[in-house]
Order: C-alpha cells, then structure tokens, then sequence
C-alpha cells in the first residue's frame, strides 16, 4: 500500500518563527490533507489539497502532486500551534485516508 | 453546525470485558469512519461506512471488533473481549459522499487493565 512519510519528526520553535513541514508519499494520490492535533487531542482538519498552494491566515500548503510530495507553511507561530501535525494521503478515490507519523511540534514563548 | 459527537470521553475496563462506543456524523453527512489511535502513531482506518453500507473494513480485527450504522446516521463500535493492546483512542470521523475533508469527533481513550 501507499507510504507516507513526514518530516521532520520533531520540531522545536520560539514564537514568531516560521517553519515547514515535509509530507512524502510513495504513490500517486487524488486526496491529501492535512490536520492539527492539539494537545488535548482534537484533530482539526486544515487543507485538502490533492493538488496546488491553499493558504488560511498564517497557514499555507502546496502539494506537488508529480514529485510526490505536500509542504505545510507555518508562519509567525504560536504557542496556540502546537501539537502534532498529520499528513494523509488516498490513492484509491474512496476517500479512504492514510496517515503518516506526523510532526510534533512546540512553540515557547 | 454540530460536530461529530462521541461518548464516552474515557472508559477504562479490565481485559476479556466488553466495550461500546457511540458516534453521531454532521448532520448530512454519508460517509462515517471509525479510526484507531495507539499513543505516538498516526491514527489507523478500521472501517469505512457509506450511509448504511460498509466501504471498507479492511483493518477491522473481525473476530473481536464489530460495528454497525444501522440507519445510515449515528454509529456503534464494539470490542468483546477486550486485549491489552486494544488500549488507544478510537476517533469517529465523518465526511460528505466522496473524497472531501474529514471531520473527526473528540475521541474515546479507552484503557484496558
């Protein structure tokens, strides 16, 4: 089955710093998405962007779907952005999802 | 707009019990997944329902897990008997027919002793 592969594993940010996370994935696929797990466990949906750049305030992301790869932009961060930021990828049309291992991310102030 | 509602919040239960889990979809919603969160992994699909029908239940360990969307709206999870390693959360999901954004419930932790 497909592969998805994010990086890096773990991120550690002062707020007011930028960063990007990295999503590979070993197919071709006609879904991704990417979501915000806080601290108490929430999962949010942030894009779903089988394809091209989305950006929702100081969120952006880009899949390049012919390189096989999804960047999510985090700018200015927060320590409100924290948590772990998944990956998932389908390949089948059936909106069935994949996730990856996801990035864990901390902003201190 | 309502969320994805799940019950419980938390459960605990001593291994070869019994457990349910309760899920309601967004309102207009066909399609209703069940996923499975083991502590530091990504969360893992166990079964797919399409209004009342099953998608995919691929990943689903039938000899112990069970569910069912009898109506085609809210939805059950069943674990009997319970093991050590069913400790995790199970996420409740539910998106519009088709590939579209998922929108997942709060989660039950369940812990098994």
């Amino acid at each position: 089955g497909i592969q998805v592969e994010q990086s890096p594993p773990d991120l550690i940010l002062q707020e007011g710093a930028n960063s990007t996370l990295r999503c590979n994935f070993s197919d071709s696929v006609n879904n991704l998405q990417w979501f915000h797990q806080n601290p108490w466990g929430q999962l949010i949906n942030l894009f779903y962007i089988p394809s091209g750049t989305k950006q929702n305030g100081r969120l952006s992301a880009t899949t390049v779907a012919t390189e096989r790869y999804s960047l999510l932009y985090i700018s200015s961060s927060q320590t409100t952005d924290s948590g772990v930021y998944f990956c998932a990828v389908d390949s089948g049309g059936y909106n069935k999802l994949i996730f990856g291992a996801g990035t864990r991310l901390a902003v201190h102030p | 707009e309502a969320g994805v509602a799940q019950s419980p919040r938390y459960k605990i239960i001593e291994k070869r019990q019994s457990v349910a889990f309760w899920c309601n979809p967004i309102s207009g919603h066909a399609t209703l997944y069940w996923y499975q969160q083991i502590l530091g992994q990504g969360p893992k699909l166990l079964i797919q329902f399409q209004n009342n029908g099953v998608v995919d239940d691929s990943q689903l360990p039938k000899d112990r897990f069970s569910a069912e969307r009898l109506k085609g709206v809210d939805s059950t999870l069943k674990i009997q008997p319970a093991k050590l390693e069913d400790s995790a959360v199970y996420l409740c999901a539910s998106s519009l027919a088709g590939v579209s954004p998922l929108h997942f419930g709060n989660g039950t932790r369940l812990t098994v002793t």
